[in-house]
């Protein structure tokens, strides 16, 4: 496994504003899962895109990735007051045991 | 939809004493973890689990840790001696097989404080 690290550390919005969140990595992946995390709280999945996708939707968030820069986007659009949170990326390098290595994460302030 | 459950939600317990903490991951799911964060850190990968045995575990699972799938539903973490140190968020996650299941989905944790 290895770790995502994630860029900015910090972000704060308003609400309505689109919040874009970036991950870099290292070593060829197999796939990459990005992760919210409220305070306190589980890790909830939010969407997985595989090595040979470069864009994925899924309600308002847009992934994409980039294996040549070895990088992956996160972007929320219209976001919420309920959308503040830290997110994680996971790149995976197998689909075996799939470990997940997390990094510090995006912390995401969305003010009403 | 289906999901992950732990229990307890909380977990208060004396230096020195055995812990276990219980997972009940989905239920076809064949991957079993253990993440733990330390207030204000990062999560950390302990272990994994399939087909009864530990398939990759980090230096923080040492001796004091032990996992067991006792029966086809649980998945337990055991900890025999507590330190203050391990006072933390335990997660258990799962996940199917195959290149269609490879999310794990994750419980919403115990939190346990070694007093």
């Amino acid at each position: 496994s290895q770790q995502g690290e994630e860029d900015p550390q910090a972000l704060s919005i308003q609400e309505g504003e689109n919040a874009t969140m970036n991950c870099s990595y290292k070593t060829s992946i197999n796939n990459l899962q990005w992760y919210r995390q409220n305070s306190g709280r589980g890790l909830v999945h939010l969407i997985l895109i595989r090595s040979n996708e470069r864009e994925k939707h899924s309600g308002r968030l847009r992934v994409t990735l980039d294996t040549s820069k070895k990088s992956s986007s996160l972007l929320i659009t219209a976001s919420r007051a309920a959308d503040t949170a830290s997110y994680f990326c996971a790149p995976t390098m197998n689909s075996g045991y799939s470990t997940l290595t997390f990094g510090k994460g995006t912390m995401l302030l969305v003010s009403p | 939809e289906p999901e992950v459950t732990q229990t307890p939600s909380h977990q208060v317990t004396q230096m020195g004493q055995e812990v276990i903490l219980r997972c009940v991951p989905i239920s076809n799911h064949l991957y079993f973890y253990w993440y733990r964060q330390i207030l204000g850190q990062k999560v950390e990968f302990l272990v994994s689990f399939y087909n009864n045995e530990i398939s990759e575990k980090s230096e923080i699972f040492d001796d004091q840790f032990s996992v067991e799938r006792p029966d086809g539903s649980n998945f337990t973490l055991k900890i025999r001696s507590t330190k203050l140190e391990d006072s933390a968020m335990y997660f258990c996650a799962s996940r199917g097989q195959g290149m269609s299941q490879e999310t794990q989905y994750f419980g919403p944790g115990t939190r346990l404080l070694v007093l």
